[in-house]
């Protein structure tokens, strides 16, 4: 069984602009939730999609958005990047087979200078 | 809203020291409540967790009793060991919010030989 994998692993971008992360999710899992962690801080809720609909989102402007394909797997695009989206992008799946337990994937640290 | 609080870090420990990492919450609902475990450099893995009151969540040696009277989730372990040292997030999930993980900030826990 394949975990949840993120690419890149590492991306440094400037301010101005826009970058696609990518997220495959678990065999079997159809839900695909994406989180923002800060330096030092706990992780924030961006957005979740289930089925490839947007199904919830945090507190996070419209210049995050995200696709879902067929397959389940994920993209979280930022447009016009600032400097405070430094972060580390992780993303997690689940299904409600799994009473939608979350699992992470090891996250794409985004630095922007 | 819901919200999680955890102590602050640095927590540090010798070697067989006894460990708690307190965590309270405020949720609308009914929510499960989670510990995870962040090593350096990686992403997050779930520690335990426990899905309705007085349930007790254990694994690898660490436990932790939902308390709703209390609206607490604190993380103990016995004998800590120095491969223990990692970043230890308390969140909740709120069936009535989509199943979105709420974080708290992280605790570092920081073993010595």
């Amino acid at each position: 069984e394949t975990g949840v994998t993120q690419s890149p692993t590492h991306l440094i971008k400037t301010r101005g602009q826009q970058v696609t992360l990518r997220c495959s999710s678990q065999s079997g899992h159809n839900t695909v939730s994406w989180y923002q962690q800060a330096l030092g801080q706990g992780p924030q809720f961006i957005f979740q999609y289930y089925r490839e609909e947007e199904n919830g989102r945090g507190n996070f402007p419209p210049r995050f958005s995200g696709l879902q394909f067929p397959n389940y797997s994920s993209e979280l695009n930022v447009n016009a990047l600032e400097l405070d989206d430094s972060a580390l992008y992780l993303c997690a799946s689940s299904s409600p087979g799994t009473n939608n337990e979350q699992f992470f994937g090891p996250g794409t640290r985004l630095t922007v200078l | 809203g819901n919200s999680v609080t955890q102590m602050e870090g640095p927590v540090t420990l010798s070697e067989e020291a006894f460990l708690t990492i307190n965590c309270t919450y405020t949720a609308t609902g009914y929510p499960s409540l989670f510990w995870y475990v962040q090593y350096p450099g990686e992403g997050l893995q779930l520690l335990l967790k426990a899905t309705k009151a007085d349930d007790k969540g254990s694994n690898k040696g660490f436990e932790a009793t939902y308390r709703k009277e209390t609206t607490s989730f604190h993380l103990e372990k016995g004998s800590v060991q120095v491969s223990d040292s990692a970043v230890y997030f308390c969140a909740l999930s709120d069936r009535n919010a989509g199943n979105m993980l709420t974080f708290g900030g992280g605790t570092r826990l920081m073993v010595k030989p």
